[in-house]
């Protein structure tokens, strides 16, 4: 079992629509959770970052965690064209870093 | 803005050849990390290097090498190319800052025939 899950999509949606984008784990020593953006033919970029449980928004993007499930999530609200990417979930605890596979989105015009 | 830059973006070699992989950063961190990256698997850590001459493995080390003899650079070797090799290479460097962040290089898409 991989300690970090997330289905690869590809997720198509409407402009406009509300995205959720989720991950689970299996190690319950992850302590820092990240959700990094991936263009094509680019590296990944650092979306949101957070530390406990509980909600963190900037702007159009919700990052949420939920330790007692070992689930977290990223919701685009209005989402744009621009948004197309690869989204790919981290996780972190001491120095290990573990990313999820990422899931392709595809935001229609 | 912080920029790591990766020499190539593209680059075909053959199987048994000996291929470098250059990396370079602008923004003095001191960690620097090889991933590579397959449709399915995520990223994953070849090898990372905390300090001028010092390295780490990570997660697949096997058959890669690295140097890295000034901070700015992190080199990537690949001591003889073999057709599993073919992948997605990404640098990325460390910033501890009110928590941790990497930054990415645009990557190197290697092919070994």
């Amino acid at each position: 079992q991989k300690e970090v899950e997330q289905d690869p999509g590809p997720l198509s949606v409407p402009e406009g629509a509300i995205v959720s984008l989720n991950c689970t784990y299996s190690n319950s020593a992850f302590q820092y959770f990240m959700w990094y953006r991936q263009y094509s033919r680019k590296g990944p970029e650092l979306l949101m970052y957070t530390y406990s449980s509980g909600n963190k928004e900037d702007g159009r993007f919700t990052a949420q965690v939920d330790k007692s499930s070992k689930y977290i999530s990223l919701f685009i609200r209005d989402s744009q064209p621009s948004d197309s990417a690869t989204y790919l979930c981290a996780m972190e605890y001491g120095n290990k870093l573990v990313f999820g596979a990422g899931t392709i989105l595809r935001v229609k015009s | 803005d912080v920029k790591v830059t990766q020499s190539s973006r593209y680059l075909v070699k053959r199987t048994g050849e000996k291929v470098f992989l250059e990396c370079v950063q602008d923004m003095d961190h001191e960690n620097m990390f090889w991933y590579r990256q397959d449709p399915g698997l995520g990223l994953r850590l070849i090898y990372f290097s905390y300090d001028v001459k010092m390295k780490e493995k990570g997660d697949i080390p096997e058959g890669y090498s690295v140097s890295r003899e000034k901070k700015e650079r992190f080199s990537l070797i690949l001591e003889s190319a073999s057709t599993n090799q073919t992948s997605m290479y990404l640098c990325a460097t460390l910033e501890r800052q009110r928590g941790e962040k990497l930054f990415f290089g645009s990557g190197t898409q290697l092919s070994v025939l």
